[in-house]
């Protein structure tokens, strides 16, 4: 099947800071989102990406299909986007990645 | 627009007793999916439902898990009976788009079950 992974596993950052997560794929896939799960455990959506760039306030996401990866940015981060960052990717069946944990220190 | 409603949010169990978990999607979504998540892990699928018919299961430990979707909306799992190994947080998904592929997922809040 598919693989999936995401770098870094971990990442610490003050306040304020910008970060970039990456999101790699081993074959050609027919949908990619981006989730961010709070301390809760809820799985919120963040970007439906197959290619292309979106942005959505401090938060944009661009993928190139055709390099099978996927990028996250976060600029100005703040305490509230601490959690896991998770990718998927559908190819015939949905995959995820293990997640990017991200800890923003005030 | 409600979003994919799940119950119970806890359950905790004795090994080798069963367990009921009950999702309803977004209205009119055709795509419901389960997920099992074990700390420190991505969703792992365990059975995808095109309205009520199965997609996909192949991850489904079919000896002791099972999951039906009646008329298409609403779906239950069910762990029967429960092993330790099962402890995680059961996530319900569903999503519009009747190609399945290709559609946006939406999460429900998950039941996490604890088995002792």
């Amino acid at each position: 099947g598919i693989q999936v992974e995401q770098s870094p596993p971990d990442l610490i950052l003050q306040e304020g800071a910008n970060s970039t997560l990456r999101c790699n794929f081993s074959d050609s896939v027919n949908n990619l989102q981006w989730f961010h799960q709070n301390p809760w455990g809820q799985l919120i959506n963040l970007f439906y990406i197959p290619s292309g760039t979106k942005q959505n306030g401090r938060l944009s996401a661009t993928t190139v299909a055709t390099e099978r990866y996927s990028l996250l940015y976060i600029s100005s981060s703040q305490t509230t986007d601490s959690g896991v960052y998770f990718c998927a990717v559908w190819a015939g069946k949905s995959t995820f990645g293990d997640g990017t944990t991200l800890t923003v220190k005030p | 627009e409600a979003g994919v409603a799940q119950s119970p949010r806890y359950k905790i169990i004795e090994k080798r007793q069963s367990v009921a978990f009950w999702c309803n999607p977004i209205s009119g979504h055709a795509t419901l999916y389960w997920y099992q998540q074990i700390l420190g892990q991505g969703p792992k699928l365990l059975i995808q439902f095109q309205n009520n018919g199965v997609v996909d299961d192949s991850q489904l430990p079919k000896d002791r898990f099972s999951a039906e979707r009646l008329k298409g909306v609403d779906s239950t799992l069910k762990i029967q009976p429960a092993k330790l190994e099962d402890s995680a947080v059961y996530l319900c998904a569903s999503s519009l788009d009747r190609l399945a592929d290709t559609g946006e997922l939406f999460f429900g809040e998950g039941s996490r079950l604890t088995v002792l």
